[in-house]
């Protein structure tokens, strides 16, 4: 019940296009749900989080979508560039430090 | 700021010998974490410090690893034997709250 599972494992798409990254979780307790970008060589950081009470959240060209009664939540990438190509991570939390992260999603944009 | 700050960078030793990696976290952040990497696991929280002291250290593998933070400025992360199977990253985080962590740029750990 703990986990949180993260689709697709990789995923290719073409500059402009729209990479829509999946994540599901059980745990109706987690409050918190973040999004990291690695790049190669470094540490996760911060993308942009999303708690349950609203159902959607913009940042620049980030988007994340939150489905409470379907327990799914997901990233957009508007208008992706090829220096969007990381890792993306989606994790979440119950209101405290332990973060529980999905498996990751390798991102590659075709320039 | 600097950012979380780890050394070193990368780390190649023998089985058996022990292995200290170190962590600066940010100045003012409260709450640090050691966290692991690898291609099968993904990130595993190793433990959590909040004001200097251990508060969930459940992620520890086993008795080989250590985890201490003298003070609000420095952490440690001890393997004492190393085993070819602690090969990974190895990522010190720090927070000011309970939300949004600072990772460093991680130690790679190679176990030969």
């Amino acid at each position: 019940q703990q986990q949180v599972k993260q689709s697709p494992q990789s995923l290719i798409v073409q500059k402009g296009g729209i990479p829509i990254i999946n994540c599901a979780y059980e745990n109706t307790a987690f409050d918190y749900f973040p999004w990291y970008q690695q790049f190669p060589g470094k540490g996760p950081a911060l993308l942009i989080a999303i708690r349950p009470d609203v159902s959607e959240k913009k940042e620049g060209r980030f988007t994340i979508s939150f489905n409470k009664s379907a327990k799914q939540f997901s990233l957009h990438i508007m208008d992706s560039q090829p220096g969007d190509s990381a890792t993306y991570f989606c994790a979440a939390s119950i209101g405290t430090y332990k973060y529980i992260f999905g498996t990751g999603t390798r991102l590659k944009v075709l320039a | 700021d600097a950012g979380v700050i780890q050394s070193p960078r990368h780390e190649v030793t023998e089985m058996g010998q022990e292995v200290t990696l170190r962590c600066k976290p940010i100045s003012g952040h409260n709450s640090l974490f050691w966290y692991r990497q690898t291609m099968m696991r993904g990130l595993e929280l190793l433990i959590y410090f909040n004001n200097n002291v251990p508060i969930d250290d459940s992620g520890m593998p086993e008795d080989r690893f250590s985890a201490k933070m003298p003070n609000a400025s420095f952490s440690t992360l001890k393997i004492q034997p190393s085993e070819p199977r602690d090969s990974a990253v190895y990522f010190c985080a720090s927070s000011k709250t309970a939300y949004g962590y600072t990772f460093g740029s991680g130690t790679r750990l190679t176990v030969v």
